[in-house]
């Protein structure tokens, strides 16, 4: 069983346009971290959220928490080649607890 | 951000021979450190969390005598894959969590090690 569900695992758009992935879960989550890696290299922190219903915003990237903290987004506007990755989501349930990985989203912008 | 680096970016070696990833905290304390397994398009693999001064823990399905793993200092954790085989020919990568003040559970990740075993 998948503890977190990303949606969806795959995206190809064209530069200029808006998406959003998706981070799900039944379980609730004290925090909730997304990765962005680019290809041959480890990933990079993008962001926290720990508060329910917590809006972030990181230049075109637009990071929320669920109400409940059980759900993530991630959104991007007109997004551009540079964008291109894996973004992951990653959490933990309870402080010390084991951090827990999706799958991922693997992004594709076409310029 | 704190700096976690992996070394050797690169590696490739024979099979049965034994190969030495090393992952470093360079600006931070980490008590606790992180491996991982990474095949191509997919997600991270948790092999085993690495703590200092004690056994590393071991996820189900990960052979211990396998995948050495030694945190020998709150900076610096090795990975050694022993006799290796070309089905060890992955992406590994470490990860360290800052335990200060504040902290939320972020990991700092290191550039990772592309092992090719022939």
């Amino acid at each position: 069983t998948q503890l977190l569900e990303q949606s969806p695992q795959f995206l190809s758009i064209q530069e200029g346009e808006n998406l959003t992935v998706y981070c799900n879960s039944s379980s609730v989550f004290s925090s909730l971290q997304w990765y962005r890696q680019e290809p041959g290299e480890g990933p990079v922190l993008l962001v926290t959220v720990v508060t329910g219903g917590e809006v972030k915003k990181l230049k075109r990237l637009t990071f929320q928490f669920g109400d409940a903290r059980k759900d993530s987004s991630l959104h991007i506007t007109a997004a551009q080649p540079g964008d291109t990755g894996l973004y992951l989501c990653a959490g933990e349930r309870n402080r010390d607890d084991k951090i827990i990985f999706g799958k991922g989203t693997r992004l594709h912008i076409l310029p | 951000g704190a700096v976690v680096s992996q070394h050797p970016s690169r590696v490739i070696c024979k099979s049965g021979t034994s190969v030495k990833i090393e992952c470093r905290s360079l600006d931070f304390q980490a008590t606790t450190m992180f491996w991982y397994r990474q095949f191509p398009k997919q997600s991270l693999m948790l092999m085993a969390t690495s703590n200092e001064g004690s056994k590393a823990t071991y996820e189900q399905g990960v052979e211990k005598d396998k995948f050495l793993i030694n945190h020998a200092s709150l900076t610096l954790s090795t990975l050694t894959v022993t006799s290796a085989h070309p089905e060890d020919s992955s992406f590994y990568i470490c990860s360290a969590a800052w335990g200060g003040p504040g902290n939320t559970g972020e990991l700092f990740f290191g550039e990772g090690s592309r092992l090719t075993v022939l």
